[in-house]
């Protein structure tokens, strides 16, 4: 089955650094991503998407890179902020929109 | 506009018990979906539905697990006869059209079985 996997279980940056977290996923046939962030209590919050017909997509202080020769997705946050700290999952888009979540990398941001 | 509302936010069941957890979509959202996410875990799928049609139900983890949206809107998870390995966070989603098409969450629904 598929699976998606994330190169570190935490992160540890210094507030105004910039983070990188990344994830492999195993479908080939998968065409759509999608990145969510997670604070403690509360549901996944949509961060940004990106479709396999690109290799690069940005948004507001954060952008998201698709290789999709190694099956591999990274997140880059600029200028982490102490808000930034919360669980980071990639999920690729399956058959009917359903999504497959990893274990996620959970950021921390020393002030 | 107004998110994914789920209710109750926490419940306690009694090993045994039967419980019904509720999802409000996004209004005009197509399709909807049930995610568990146990703590440390990332959330796993549950089921699907497509307005009122269940799609998928492949994760269901066995026939204790039940769930509806009769009218393409409202959905409820029902769990019959509760058992510890139940406890968890419920996750609602809703998208707008479902494929390629970001989901939307819930806070979730903790559920602890004593």
């Amino acid at each position: 089955g598929e699976s998606v996997g994330l190169h570190l279980p935490t992160l540890s940056v210094q507030e105004g650094d910039n983070s990188i977290i990344n994830c492999a996923y195993s479908n080939s046939a998968s065409d759509y991503f999608i990145w969510y962030k997670q604070e403690s209590g509360k549901g996944p919050q949509f961060i940004i998407d990106i479709r396999s017909n690109m290799d690069k997509r940005q948004g507001q202080r954060v952008t998201v890179l698709l290789n999709k020769t190694v099956k591999h997705l990274s997140l880059q946050i600029a200028a982490t902020q102490p808000g930034d700290s919360a669980v980071y999952f990639c999920a690729p888009g399956g058959q009917g929109g359903k999504l497959i979540f990893g274990q996620g990398t959970e950021l921390s941001v020393k002030p | 506009g107004a998110g994914v509302s789920q209710s109750p936010r926490y419940k306690v069941a009694k090993r045994g018990q039967d419980v019904a957890l509720r999802c409000d979509p996004i209004s005009g959202h197509v399709s909807l979906f049930w995610y568990q996410q146990a703590l440390g875990q990332g959330p796993e799928f549950l089921t699907y539905f497509q307005n009122e049609a269940q799609l998928d139900k492949s994760g269901l983890p066995s026939d204790r697990f039940f769930a509806e949206r009769p009218e393409g809107s409202v959905s409820t998870l029902k769990i019959q006869r509760t058992q510890q390995e139940d406890s968890a966070v419920y996750l609602c989603a809703s998208s707008l059209t479902g494929d390629n098409s970001p989901l939307h969450f819930g806070n979730g629904t903790r559920l602890t079985v004593t």
